[in-house]
């Protein structure tokens, strides 16, 4: 079945660091892709999508880029900021509508 | 608009008490869904539902009921509260979005405890 895979957290940087976070899928056809992130004591926001191959998705300084030849949908910033201590999480959107989402991975920034 | 509501922010139940959660939305989306959230493991699927009437089972459904009697709203049923059920609950609501896909808005979550 669909799935997705989120590298391990938490993920600690300095602020104005660079911040990658992984993300892989397995998935039939062509779905949608997803970076929601999640503040503490809040639900969960979409951060930025991307609907099919090679669509760069972006918001508030967040990147990431579809890539269909390997799986991914990495979540990248050139510069982190305290405020952007949150939990991430990957998903995507099946043929079925549902979303299906990574493990979720925490990045903590200190100033 | 205020979006996915949710009540209560907080509960404490005790092993075989019944409740329920109650999720409102008020953007006329017809997509809803209840995930349960647990540590390291992500968010997983309920129940969700694709339009008033209308209710099906998502990944993880044992121990809970759904009915979707109007649009708006799409509470989620504790029948016999098990510790096992101690998690954070997120309604969701969605609706087809300019590019095809479904962009999911989530309520703030309610925080059950069963003990």
């Amino acid at each position: 079945g669909d799935s997705v895979t989120q590298m391990e957290g938490p993920v600690t940087l300095s602020e104005e660091a660079f911040l990658t976070i992984n993300c892989t899928y397995t998935a039939t056809g062509y779905p949608s892709l997803f970076w929601y992130v999640q503040y503490p004591g809040e639900g969960l926001q979409l951060l930025l999508k991307a609907t099919k191959a090679d669509d760069k998705g972006s918001n508030k300084g967040f990147e990431a880029t579809y890539r269909k030849e390997t799986t991914s949908f990495h979540l990248e910033k050139g510069s982190v900021q305290v405020s952007d201590s949150a939990v991430y999480f990957c998903a995507l959107e099946g043929n079925t509508g549902k979303l299906i989402f990574g493990q979720g991975t925490t990045l903590q920034v200190k100033p | 608009n205020a979006g996915v509501t949710q009540t209560p922010k907080f509960q404490v139940l005790k092993t075989g008490q019944s409740m329920t959660l109650q999720c409102a939305q008020d953007m006329n989306h017809e997509y809803m869904s209840w995930y349960r959230q647990d540590p390291g493991m992500g968010l997983r699927l309920i129940h969700y539902s694709v339009g008033a009437g209308i209710t099906d089972q998502g990944e993880v459904p044992n121990g809970y009921n759904v009915s979707r009697s109007t649009t708006e709203d799409f509470p989620l049923r504790l029948l016999s509260a098990a510790p096992s059920q101690t998690s954070v609950y997120f309604c969701a609501s969605s609706t087809e979005g300019d590019t095809g896909a479904y962009e999911q808005y989530f309520g703030p979550g309610t925080r059950l405890t069963v003990t």
